[in-house]
């Protein structure tokens, strides 16, 4: 099983919609998330991280963690085609060798159509 | 301010060369990582440098690869004797809780 799993996608939504991207994870323990939109030959950019049990909203972006179900969650409102990227869920370990390590999940293809 | 520096930005090299990259972090962060990424793939965790503890090498993928980190600020990675199979884009993250900055990153091709 891998640490971090994603579906890869591509998942194609139409403009205007809400796009959901899913994540699920391993280490039980685990206590920081995080949500990276990379464009196509571009470096990662942080979108947002949640720490706690519940949503988080930033704009159109609203991170959901659910530590029970070790799942997490991004959801883009209002989709627009400038969103059409990869979006990586990342996750850091909780203790051990692990601690303080990012672990990566595969990334999700997003494609917001006109 | 000043964000995330690598340098080159690209690199091609002959298999059974050595090759140096260098990462720049932002002044302050206190926690430095290494990736790297394969055309179309994800990121592959490298080596992790926190403070001044140990370094996280775990994902070193051989003995060929190398990092150090330099007055906890500047890191390299270094690969000797380069093989195809090294071919990715080296990406360096700067860290601090709850702020990471991922550096452009170095195009290494090995011919």
């Amino acid at each position: 099983q891998k640490e971090v799993e994603q579906n890869s996608g591509p998942l194609s939504v139409p403009e205007g919609a809400i796009a959901s991207l899913n994540c699920t994870y391993s280490d039980r323990g685990s206590q920081s998330f995080f949500w990276y939109r990379q464009y196509s030959g571009k470096s990662p950019e942080l979108i947002m991280f949640i720490y706690s049990n519940g949503d988080k909203e930033d704009g159109r972006f609203t991170a959901q963690l659910n530590k029970a179900s070790q799942y997490v969650s991004l959801l883009i409102r209002d989709s627009q085609p400038s969103d059409s990227a990869t979006y990586l869920c990342a996750v850091k370990g909780s203790g051990g060798t692990s601690y303080g390590k990012l672990t990566f999940g595969q990334g999700t293809i997003l494609t917001v159509h006109p | 301010g000043a964000g995330v520096s690598q340098s080159p930005s690209n690199k091609v090299t002959e298999k059974g060369k050595d090759v140096e990259l260098r990462c720049d972090p932002i002044s302050g962060h206190t926690a430095l990582y290494w990736y790297r990424q394969s055309l179309g793939q994800g990121l592959e965790f490298l080596i992790y440098f926190q403070g001044n503890s140990a370094p996280d090498k775990s994902g070193l993928p051989s003995d060929r690869f190398s990092a150090e980190r330099t007055g906890g600020s500047v890191s390299t990675l270094t690969i000797q004797r380069t093989q195809q199979e090294d071919s990715a884009v080296y990406l360096c993250a700067s860290v601090t809780p709850g702020t990471q900055y991922f550096g452009p990153g170095t195009r290494l091709l090995v011919l």
